[in-house]
């Protein structure tokens, strides 16, 4: 059985464009959240979905989005991308929104904006 | 202050070391999670805890929930246990992951 899988794994854009991320869960599971982690520092969060749902969102700009479609996968996206916006982007499905629900992680999206 | 403090930030031992992370939080929890993340990125989950010990190999997990502490713990450390690990606590009001900032962790041979 396949892991959570994020795509691409590396990504360039350059300041003002728009991108796309995109995190397949495990197999059953239906909640994924997203993390931004720059470098030297721990994740931060940006979004958690569950059953298609938003269930919380970090303190993040209007320029972050996300969605999550009926097979669970996700997509995060930005817009106007700026420089302090290059990260590793990780996303984590879990089986439910429950507290005690152990979360598993992508390789995560290396975006670096020039 | 941060919600999640670890220590040390930086780690540097000989093969053959016992290891002690420590992590202390100032929220209530749901659970606390231990992480791994090799260079490039990937995390891998190393244990959820929400009360008591665990242990997985060469590793031991423990929380002290009325301390609002936990201590992660490797025995007869290896070259490749070279890595960050993280500690991340469930907020239990709002049921997000609230991390550490890591430690980075290295083994010499």
């Amino acid at each position: 059985d396949a892991g959570v899988t994020q795509s691409p794994t590396h990504l360039i854009k350059t300041r003002g464009q728009h991108v796309t991320l995109r995190c397949s869960p495990i197999s059953g599971h239906k909640s994924v959240s997203w993390y931004q982690q720059v470098l030297g520092q721990g994740p931060q969060f940006i979004f958690q979905y569950y059953e298609k749902e938003e269930r919380g969102r970090g303190n993040f700009p209007d320029r972050f989005s996300a969605r999550q479609f009926p097979n669970y996968s996700s997509e995060l996206n930005v817009n106007a991308l700026l420089l302090g916006d290059s990260a590793l982007y990780l996303c984590a499905s879990s089986s439910h929104g429950q507290p005690y629900t152990e979360a598993f992680f992508g390789q995560g999206t290396r975006l670096t904006v020039v | 202050k941060n919600e999640v403090e670890q220590s040390p930030q930086n780690l540097t031992a000989q093969e053959g070391e016992f290891i002690t992370i420590n992590c202390s939080y100032s929220v209530g929890i749901s659970a606390l999670h231990w992480l791994q993340q090799h260079p490039g990125g990937g995390i891998v989950s190393l244990f959820m805890l929400s009360s008591g010990k665990k242990k997985h190999g060469r590793l031991i997990a423990t929380i002290n929930i009325q301390e609002k502490h936990s201590s992660l713990h490797i025995t007869a450390s290896h070259p490749r246990d070279s890595a960050v690990y993280i500690c991340a606590v469930r907020s239990d009001s709002n049921y997000q992951l609230i991390w550490g900032a890591g430690t980075k962790l290295i083994i010499k041979p």
